[in-house]
């Protein structure tokens, strides 16, 4: 079964400090993998994605995230966080190339404290 | 640019009544969606659509109705609200639909609650 797994429910950090969002996801094939942001009272946006090349792919607003097949993971980093990272954060698996059939993390939201 | 807007953005209705969501997009993409959002449970999908007049049900389709008569619009039905009932509703489009690394672009959501 396919499946998406972010382990942490909130995270909080300081502003300035790095930021590491874990994701794991479970697929036999190879998978194309989705990072969103939820800031309050709006839609997701789109932070970046992966779907084949360079594991280490770039997002916007300094948003990084690594693809490993190895440990079916495709964790979000941020090298130094801005108060206006605070949002939620939602990883999301496409396993059959059928965009109805995404599926989402439950989510990590994230705190930066000043 | 484009955007996609959902009315109303909070809905108050009565256990059993009729609602309707709207979802507007001017993106002019094939795809349009409607998730449920609740907290604690992700998003799941309860009706997309791939074309003008198309309905394809998602894994929550079971309680709602939907109806896709332009292009560039997208209407969920909840065909009895439940009492206590508080979600939110998030409408998104996309490009084909058929690709797996597209992007989705979501609107900003309808609140409801039940009373």
């Amino acid at each position: 079964a396919q499946s998406v797994t972010q382990p942490d429910a909130r995270v909080t950090v300081s502003e300035g400090a790095s930021l590491q969002l874990r994701c794991k996801y479970s697929y036999s094939g190879t998978p194309y993998l989705f990072w969103y942001v939820q800031y309050p009272r709006q839609g997701l946006q789109l932070l970046l994605k992966y779907y084949s090349g360079d594991p280490v792919v770039q997002g916007v607003n300094g948003f990084e995230a690594e693809f490993s097949k190895s440990n079916s993971s495709f964790h979000l980093r941020k090298a130094s966080v801005h108060w206006s990272d605070s949002a939620v954060y939602f990883c999301v698996l496409s396993a059959t190339g059928n965009t109805g059939k995404l599926i989402f993390g439950l989510g990590t939201t994230l705190q930066v404290q000043p | 640019g484009g955007i996609i807007t959902q009315t109303p953005k909070f809905l108050i209705g009565q256990e059993g009544q009729k609602l309707t969501l709207k979802c507007q997009q001017n993106f002019n993409h094939d795809t349009m969606y409607w998730y449920r959002q609740d907290s604690g449970k992700g998003l799941r999908l309860i009706y997309y659509s791939i074309t003008e007049n198309d309905l394809q049900k998602g894994d929550l389709s079971e309680g709602y109705d939907a109806s896709r008569e332009k292009k560039s619009s997208f209407s969920l039905t909840v065909t009895s609200a439940q009492k206590n009932e508080m979600a939110v509703f998030l409408c998104a489009s996309s490009i084909l639909g058929g690709a797996g690394a597209e992007t989705l672009y979501f609107g900003s959501g309808t609140r409801l609650t039940v009373l």
